[in-house]
């Protein structure tokens, strides 16, 4: 069975600091892809990143950084000096390719966050 | 250029009732995946659709089925609607084969009275 774990339901941060987003996943597979998604007010997941099992490189993007360590299952999130437009539900998720993989995504519950001005 | 277009934005059923939804794909995309989100719940996956078949079903009864047209826009059915049914319903294209690049509309909200 596949899951994902966010076990951090909201987290509320001022500002500037810096804050982050923790995911554990389960899976059986060798072969798998990682995501993480934004999901604002508005509803519509945005795409943050996808990563393959096979690559365990940390990522930066701007003030985005992702920590994937395969030997503890986990594949956090960090976002550095945040800001307030950073406010919203972050998703992780996990594509086992034994499954055909592609779009059939399993999300865990969700990390509201919300940053203070 | 456009993304990917759900209608209605919210609608409100009473059980027993069926609904229809609609998503029309980002331009360039053929791959329609449709998600049932509850509130405060990560999406669930339903089903996708490639080539006007469903190539994957996830845990969902047969009340729920689906149609994908030619031109790659989708519709997901419902039929006997139960209270558990409400929820925003997210469709998220892609194009085949490129995994979980998947760009999501903005969702239909149905509510089950």
């Amino acid at each position: 069975a596949q899951k994902v774990t966010q076990a951090q339901t909201e987290i509320s941060v001022v500002e500037k600091e810096d804050v982050t987003l923790d995911c554990v996943y389960e899976t059986r597979d060798t072969t798998y892809y990682l995501f993480w998604y934004k999901q604002p007010p508005s509803g519509e997941l945005v795409f943050l990143i996808r990563r393959n099992s096979f690559d365990e490189q940390n990522e930066i993007s701007g003030r985005y950084s992702w920590n994937f360590q395969k030997s503890t299952s986990s594949f956090n999130f960090t976002i550095t000096a945040s800001q307030v437009v950073d406010s919203a539900v972050y998703f992780c998720a996990l594509s086992p390719l034994s499954q055909g993989g592609s779009e059939k995504l399993v999300f865990g519950k969700g990390t509201k966050l919300t940053v203070n001005p | 250029d456009a993304g990917v277009t759900q209608s209605p934005t919210h609608l409100i059923k009473t059980r027993g009732q069926q609904v229809t939804l609609r998503c029309s794909p980002k331009s360039g995309h053929d791959t329609v995946s449709w998600y049932q989100q509850a509130l405060g719940q990560g999406p669930q996956f339903i089903f996708q659709y490639y080539e006007e078949e469903e190539r994957q079903r996830g845990n969902f009864p047969d009340r729920f089925s689906g149609h994908q047209f030619p031109n790659y826009s989708s519709e997901l059915n419902v039929n006997a609607l139960l209270l558990g049914d409400s929820a925003l319903y997210l469709c998220a294209s892609s194009r085949a084969y490129l995994t979980g690049e998947l760009f999501f509309g903005e969702g239909s909200r149905l509510t089950v009275l």
